[in-house]
């Protein structure tokens, strides 16, 4: 399973909405729906912030969203705010569990 | 409240060994895989493997398969990753993680550094 496809970097103003993407292979994302999302600020830990494609924990803001078409997983953040600036990697688990490369999200 | 609550830095020399731990509370241990994820410096997310505690079902990443050994104690809930010979290249953070096809909790994270 090789590692899921995302952009390096993506940025947005606050207040906008940036999309981030995760493009895997029809044996992964486009099979299965166990797709998840982590944000990490510098220096800490991963945090879950989307499972199972679109479904949010319970204490993540409803500005994020998750969706998936085809073998491509996104993760868009509306209203965009300071604070969401960080790494974020998606995830897709079939027998074993695969990262994205990472997308620095800077905000403006 | 679920908390995975990891070892402290270890700082090792090429050739050693090391096991480092993560204590899973606030919530049935046995009852979910706990998986290990590293993080080199500066660079991103890599899934090394998962255990069940309930029944010691092991996976690992073919990556990571037979560079790493991952156990659990039951009797006082919790997970380990062990190396039987370290590398330079091993040094990273390693975290530990409640996992269910996601990874819902996260440890803290051990930074593990190997250099002569």
């Amino acid at each position: 399973q090789s590692a899921l496809t995302q952009p390096a970097s993506v940025s947005g103003s606050p207040g906008q909405s940036i999309t981030i993407s995760c493009t895997g292979t029809s044996s992964d994302v486009g099979d299965y729906n166990h797709v998840s999302w982590y944000q990490q600020h510098p220096g800490k830990a991963p945090k879950l912030m989307m499972s199972e494609v679109s479904n949010r924990p319970s204490g993540v803001s409803n500005r994020f969203s998750g969706s998936k078409s085809g073998n491509t997983a996104s993760l868009t953040i509306s209203g965009l705010q300071a604070e969401d600036e960080a790494d974020y990697y998606c995830s897709s688990y079939t027998s074993t569990l695969v990262f994205g490369g990472g997308t620095k999200l800077t905000v403006l | 409240e679920v908390q995975m609550v990891q070892s402290g830095a270890e700082v090792k020399k090429p050739g050693e060994s090391l096991k480092i731990s993560c204590k899973g509370s606030g919530y049935s241990f046995t009852s979910y895989y706990i998986g290990w994820v590293r993080q080199m410096p500066g660079k991103g997310l890599e899934w090394l493997g998962v255990i069940y505690p309930g029944d010691s079902d092991t996976r690992y990443s073919p990556s990571f398969q037979g560079q790493v050994t991952i156990s659990a104690d039951n009797s006082i809930s919790t997970a380990y990753l062990q190396w039987s010979s370290l590398k330079a290249s091993d040094t990273a953070v390693y975290y530990c993680v409640r996992h269910r096809l996601w990874h819902d909790y996260w440890g803290q994270g051990t930074l593990v550094t190997v250099s002569s």
